[in-house]
């Protein structure tokens, strides 16, 4: 069955960086359009950043662009958002989710990202 | 950027049933996609392309989309199903996904 299961997250003070991964398991991973949706605490969910299954198209949300780079490597059925400039905004819980159609059909356990002094 | 409106609660007897809304500007031409989320899980698709269940979705779950409101609705409600609930479209002028504010399901 498919798996998708993130790693990576944790405190960072605003202005630092961090990389999330998502592993992938159990589906042809290369052939998925893949995206990162966030959720803050208490809040509702925001979607992030999508890209193609070659990784030649990205794109992202307004809140994030220019400071966080999505990206996937098919032969390690991996996915990953590297996050710049973090403010304590983007604190939240970071999910990986597969599309099926413009929609996300499988999601991750999720990663919590916490971004404070 | 595209909004889409959801009122924050609905409440609802077992038994009865349930309609969230889903407001946005001629949403009818969109595809329009339900998610479940209950306390401390990720979401869970619950209808997609306005009215199709994933695998394994009760019939229970219905959805429908026309003029400026898409409607999630539950039918035979149960305690299980309180959780909140988010509509979702992909905004092909801008490339961005755009979700509801979501709305939380009270069972009463």
């Amino acid at each position: 069955q498919v798996h998708l299961v993130e790693s990576g997250g944790g405190v960072v003070q605003p202005g630092r960086s961090l990389r999330l991964s998502c592993a992938a398991s159990g589906f042809t991973f290369s052939t998925y359009i893949m995206h990162w949706v966030r959720q803050a605490p208490g809040k509702g969910l925001e979607w992030v950043a999508v890209i193609s299954y070659d990784g030649n198209n990205k794109y992202y949300a307004d809140s994030v662009k220019g400071r966080f780079t999505i990206s996937r490597d098919n032969s390690k059925n991996t996915l990953y958002l590297q996050m710049n400039s973090l403010r304590t905004e983007d604190t939240a819980v970071y999910y990986c989710t597969r599309d099926l159609g413009n929609n996300f059909d499988y999601w991750g356990q999720g990663e919590l990202v916490t971004v404070s002094t | 950027s595209y909004v889409l409106t959801q009122p924050p609660s609905v409440s609802v007897a077992p038994g009865q049933t349930a309609r969230i809304t889903c407001g946005g500007n001629n949403i009818g031409r969109k595809s329009v996609h339900w998610y479940q989320q209950k306390p401390g899980q990720a979401p869970v698709m619950v209808v997609y392309d306005d009215s199709d269940r994933p695998s394994g979705i009760p019939e229970r779950f219905s959805g429908s989309n026309s003029g400026n409101t898409a409607t999630l609705t539950i039918s035979r409600v149960e305690a299980g199903d309180e959780a909140d609930y988010y509509c979702q479209i992909w905004d092909s002028f801008s490339d961005q996904a755009v979700f509801g504010g979501g709305t939380k399901l009270t069972v009463l």
